[in-house]
């Protein structure tokens, strides 16, 4: 069975600090991983897909992210927070033979002026 | 194109009470889901369709939820009777498949309805 596994449900940043969310996952077969944010009150918005190809993802707003298979990790990374990036982010892992999102647990960001 | 559009925002109903919440998927897409999020259990898939047939409800969690998809454009989640834990906000999504690795087949989310069951 799939599973993601976020790191740290709370990570607290300064503005301009580097950004760093985990991501590990679980599957027996080359998965999809997805980023999604959900800013409070609202939906969740499709940050950046990994799919095939590059291992170095880039999203909206200036995330990245970057497949490793040998560390079965798909973290998400911004050079430099910004307050607006205050939000829940959560990471899902798919498989192939499925259409389901298996959902990590989230991490909330916090940026610090 | 407007997203998925799910309704209502908000709900308060006392216990006991019939819950319907309604969704409009994207159109064109052939894959709708219904998540749950709690802040106990995250986020948790429901059920899904896909071209209008129910594929997975083993998320479902009893008998007292059911969920349809009468045609590709409205699907709606039922709570009968409702009680307090049933308390979260429901989220549908949809997506769409074209057969091809590089697209992933996204899902979108509408901006999901919270429910309060008192």
């Amino acid at each position: 069975a799939q599973s993601v596994t976020q790191l740290g449900s709370h990570v607290s940043v300064s503005e301009g600090a580097l950004v760093l969310l985990r991501c590990n996952y679980s599957s027996s077969v080359p998965p999809y991983l997805f980023w999604y944010v959900q800013y409070p009150n609202q939906g969740l918005q499709l940050l950046l897909k990994y799919t095939t190809g590059a291992t170095l993802v880039k999203g909206i707003n200036g995330f990245e992210a970057e497949f490793k298979k040998s560390e079965t990790s798909f973290h998400l990374t911004k050079p430099s927070a910004h307050m607006s990036d205050a939000a829940e982010y959560f990471c899902a892992v798919r498989k192939d033979s499925s259409y389901k999102l298996i959902f990590g647990s989230g991490t909330r960001l916090l940026v610090r002026p | 194109d407007a997203g998925v559009i799910q309704s209502p925002r908000h709900e308060v109903t006392e216990m006991g009470q019939e819950v319907t919440l309604r969704c409009k998927p994207i159109s064109g897409h052939d894959y709708l889901f219904w998540y749950r999020q709690t802040m106990m259990r995250g986020l948790e898939l429901l059920i899904y369709f896909n071209n209008n047939v129910p594929i997975d409800d083993s998320g479902m969690p009893e008998d007292r939820f059911s969920a349809k998809m009468p045609n590709a454009s409205f699907s709606t989640l039922k709570i009968q009777p409702s009680e307090p834990r049933d308390s979260a906000v429901y989220f549908c999504a949809s997506s769409f498949v074209d057969g091809r690795p590089s697209s992933g087949n996204t899902i979108y989310f509408g901006e999901g309805s919270w429910l309060t069951v008192v």
